[in-house]
């Protein structure tokens, strides 16, 4: 079936610094990346929507300065925590689509996520 | 302003006895739902998804019910299991024009007990 691929799983890094996370699709064309946000035992929030070879798209709220989303092919999209505080530490998962199958999950398949810790 | 929502944080049922997770949505442009299983620090599991043209559907122990004139859905478990602990989330596509990205609920924890 399909797969996301995300890494890494965890990080902890110190305050200020960036954090880059990955997200692969390995067998379907990622033509759309989703990035989610997840706080501890709530829900998971929509940051952006991106697609290949495109500007991202950023949910009201979120600081696209902050937040860089790179997505310059099929297969792999990357999120990027510049300057990270500790406000930013939360769990957060990729979920791609692809418009012709629809990808895995009657068309979303998730990353299994990382944790990032700002210290 | 949360366009799906899971009124019940926690549920827990006996073994070999049904679950019933809730969702409620206020969005009428939502088209497509699924439910998602989900383990701390993993990513979600797909259970089961349903269009809006639909009411049922169903897939082994696994049955989601949709009304739309309610805009309310729920999914089903039965017989439960203690490997179906976990939190569940349902979520919503299609709330808006070519908007894909999925609206999902703040998530039920499901406690089976053996």
């Amino acid at each position: 079936g399909a797969v996301v691929s995300q890494h890494p799983s965890w990080v902890i890094c110190k305050s200020g610094t960036s954090v880059k996370i990955e997200c692969r699709s390995l067998d379907f064309q990622a033509t759309t990346m989703f990035w989610y946000r997840q706080f501890p035992k709530q829900s998971l929030m929509l940051m952006a929507t991106s697609n290949e070879g495109s500007k991202a798209t950023y949910e009201q709220g979120v600081e696209k300065d902050k937040f860089l989303i790179n997505h310059a092919s099929l297969t792999l999209s990357t999120l990027t925590v510049t300057s990270a505080h500790p406000e930013d530490s939360s769990f957060y998962i990729c979920s791609a689509r692809d418009r012709t199958t629809g990808g895995g999950g009657n068309g979303y398949t998730f990353g299994s996520g990382t944790r990032l810790t700002v210290v | 302003d949360q366009q799906v929502k899971q009124n019940s944080p926690s549920l827990s049922v006996q073994e070999g006895r049904i679950s019933i997770l809730n969702c409620d949505y206020t969005n009428s442009m939502f088209d497509y739902f699924l439910w998602y299983k989900k383990y701390p620090a993993e990513g979600p599991t797909f259970l089961i998804s349903i269009s809006s043209i639909k009411d049922k559907n169903e897939d082994g122990r696994f049955t989601v019910f949709l009304n739309k004139s309610a805009k309310h859905l729920s999914l089903h478990i039965v017989p439960s299991q203690p490997g179906d602990s976990a939190v569940y989330f349902c979520a919503a596509s299609g709330g808006g024009p070519g908007r894909r990205a999925l609206t999902f609920g703040s998530g039920t924890r499901l406690q089976v007990q053996p």
